[in-house]
């Protein structure tokens, strides 16, 4: 396994640009965050999916975000009219849930795709 | 809300000696885990070691431990014989156990290892 993959590592855009960020998870989870990382700052959570639904959204994620696990595989996060504010490093991490044994909730983390808006 | 706190942005250790990074967090649940993860320069975060706040013994990974003080609510992480690769960003992290599982983060703290 190569751990959880995010593509494309860095990203340049103009601002009011829409860009698209990707996240693979480790194959077996089930369950996929993402987070948003400011310089110096700790990462802060956005969304989190398990399986194909999306189960929570932070007040951080405005209209202007969507995020999408459509197969319960990989999952996208879209920022639509980029603001110079969305400037940050947004990371993705995968845990494995089952319910009946409880959560160890083990995050692991993609390298993350660091996002300038210009 | 739960809280997690760093005060200390950074911290430095002599190679070989011991260092001790302090997190404390706040949190009414009774069941939970707290985390420290490593981060270091430009590259991906990894869990250094885990925490379940139903056990009393503090957890243990290798050269680094914590002392889990469940009351005061404060998570320390010991880090032992320090090498200059654990020169990194190091974030202590709180996450409900159960169905909601996202992690709260504290600022980190830069730790920088003297050779």
């Amino acid at each position: 396994d190569t751990g959880v993959s995010q593509n494309p590592r860095h990203k340049i855009t103009k601002r009011g640009q829409n860009v698209t960020f990707r996240c693979d998870p480790i194959s077996e989870h089930n369950r996929l965050y993402w987070y948003r990382q400011t310089l110096g700052q700790g990462p802060e959570f956005l969304t989190y999916f398990q399986n194909e639904a999306q189960l929570e959204k932070s007040r951080l994620l405005s209209d202007r975000f969507s995020a999408e696990r459509p197969k319960g595989s990989f999952s996208t996060l879209e920022i639509q009219r980029t603001e110079q504010g969305d400037s940050a490093m947004y990371l993705c991490a995968s845990s494995f849930h089952k319910q009946e044994q409880g959560s160890k909730n083990i995050q692991y983390f993609g390298a993350g795709t660091r996002l300038s808006v210009l | 809300a739960q809280t997690v706190t760093q005060s200390q942005p950074e911290m430095s250790v002599q190679e070989a000696e011991t260092v001790t990074l302090s997190c404390t967090y706040d949190t009414s649940e009774s069941d939970y885990y707290l985390f420290w993860y490593k981060q270091p320069p430009s590259r991906q975060m990894i869990l250094v070691i885990r925490q379940e706040a139903y056990k009393q013994q503090n957890a243990t990974e290798n050269r680094f431990s914590v002392n889990f003080q469940k009351a005061a609510k404060s998570f320390s992480l010991k880090i032992s014989d320090s090498q200059l690769g654990d020169a990194a960003m190091y974030f202590c992290a709180y996450s409900r156990a159960g169905a909601n599982s996202k992690l709260t983060f504290g600022k980190g703290i830069t730790l920088s290892v003297r050779p």
